[in-house]
């Protein structure tokens, strides 16, 4: 069964680095997500992408955070400088083109971030 | 951003009882999805409720899109160990999805 896979499945990073955070969605999918969970805490939308550009993006989206498709099956998140408070795990998800089952997403395994 | 209030926060139940929980909200979405996370995974998408009022059954999964679109209720019929997790609801509206706050199932043998 098709699955949206994630790399690397754990980064650890110095605070004020850059990271990439990468996904490779399900191949027919055109609709792509990032989301973050912090420890014990609920998961949180970042942004939503489509059709090579941002659908929709979060209060948390800002300027550190850019995302990208560089090719046809890669999905990257970026974080430019990494904070602290960035540490969580990182969910990518996709979903099918167009009519109601765009909501139906399937999320990848995580990564998880530590900012030391 | 939305607020997703999912009660109860945790369950412990004996194998063979059915679970009730619900996630109520004071905004109105267009859609509700169920999901079930255990530990270290993502989200594993269980329902999807699409107009309110629908009643949508997964397996010995049921799960119910509220008449007013701010709640929805999902119930697990005769329990079993791999039933544990962490439930999670989420709507869509405005083009956003927002995640409620989860309901944590312990199944007790």
């Amino acid at each position: 069964e098709p699955e949206v896979t994630q790399t690397p499945s754990h980064q650890v990073t110095q605070m004020g680095q850059e990271v990439i955070l990468r996904c490779v969605p399900i191949s027919n999918h055109l609709y792509f997500y990032w989301y973050r969970q912090i420890l014990g805490q609920k998961v949180e939308f970042l942004v939503s992408f489509y059709n090579n550009e941002i659908s929709e993006k979060s209060e948390i989206f800002d300027d550190q955070f850019s995302v990208e498709r560089p090719d046809g099956s890669n999905f990257t998140l970026k974080i430019r400088s990494t904070k602290l408070e960035d540490s969580a795990m990182y969910f990518c998800a996709s979903s099918e083109p167009g009519g109601t089952f765009y909501n139906e997403q399937f999320f990848g395994p995580g990564t998880r971030l530590t900012v030391l | 951003g939305q607020q997703l209030n999912q009660s109860p926060q945790s369950m412990f139940i004996q194998e063979g009882e059915d679970v009730s929980m619900n996630c109520t909200s004071s905004s109105i979405f267009n859609t509700w999805l169920w999901y079930k996370q255990d530990p270290g995974e993502g989200p594993v998408l269980l329902i999807a409720l699409y107009k309110a009022g629908e009643l949508t059954s997964n397996g010995r999964l049921t799960a119910q899109f509220g008449i007013t679109r701010k709640d929805s209720f999902l119930n697990i019929s005769a329990s079993i160990p791999s039933d544990v997790g962490i439930y999670f609801c989420a709507g869509h509206t405005g083009n956003q999805f927002y995640f409620g706050t989860g309901t944590s199932l312990t199944v007790i043998p």
